[in-house]
């Protein structure tokens, strides 16, 4: 099985702030997902990245695929307090999920 | 995007007794459905992949007398949850594979409470 860490497992920020988490692995992946998950709810689908070096954005959120395909980021800018909620990145078929960064973003 | 449903959203039940939780893929056909497993404050834990009209596939440590798994046909999969007890209390989670881009969508959730 491949294994993704994801870090930092919890992070606490003032709205307006910038943030970055990651996803890493030792295995090469063909795609990464990431997803947003609110409690008591399913997780969304925010991204897929799928070429070594791409970058995508969504809005705020920027997120890039390593070069090798074996770690992907997120980036907030200016956080908001809608973006408070636990981040997963997932890959392989059937998915897997690191253990996600779970984000408060606090007025 | 492609929509999946799951039933009950929340299910309380008594120790001993066998739940069913519905997963519906509603505007596609899912040959393969998942089967997650979600503990608070965790991650998404993947139990059972199942394809239409086979027997599931389950996950090491996933006991499948104990979490039946039934896949009859390609917008419905069922998980019932056997002799429950208060450790099987947890988040559950199905995934449904298809649509036009062959992704994976996740239904919201059935949160089981075992008293």
């Amino acid at each position: 099985t491949q294994l993704l860490e994801q870090s930092p497992q919890f992070l606490s920020i003032q709205e307006g702030e910038n943030l970055t988490v990651y996803c890493n692995s030792s295995s090469v992946f063909s795609s990464l997902q990431w997803y947003r998950q609110e409690p008591g709810e399913g997780p969304v689908l925010l991204v897929t990245v799928v070429t070594g070096g791409e970058v995508k954005k969504l809005k705020r959120l920027t997120f890039q695929f390593g070069d090798a395909r074996k770690d992907s980021s997120l980036h907030i800018t200016a956080a908001q307090t809608g973006d408070t909620g636990l981040y997963l990145c997932a890959g392989n078929t059937p998915l897997v999920f690191g253990k996600g960064t779970r984000l408060s973003v606090i007025a | 995007g492609a929509v999946v449903s799951q039933h009950p959203s929340r299910v309380i039940c008594k120790s001993g007794t066998s739940v069913k939780i519905e997963c519906r893929s509603l505007d596609f056909q899912a040959t393969t459905m998942f089967w997650y497993r979600q503990f608070p404050k965790k991650s998404l834990m993947l139990m059972a992949t199942s394809n239409e009209g086979s027997k599931a596939t389950y996950e090491q440590g996933v006991e499948k007398d104990k979490f039946l798994i039934n896949h009859a046909s390609l917008t419905l999969s069922t998980l019932t949850v056997t002799s429950a007890h208060p450790e099987d209390s947890s988040f559950y989670i199905c995934s449904a594979r298809g649509g036009s881009n062959d992704e994976q969508y996740f239904g919201p959730g059935t949160r089981l409470t075992v008293t």
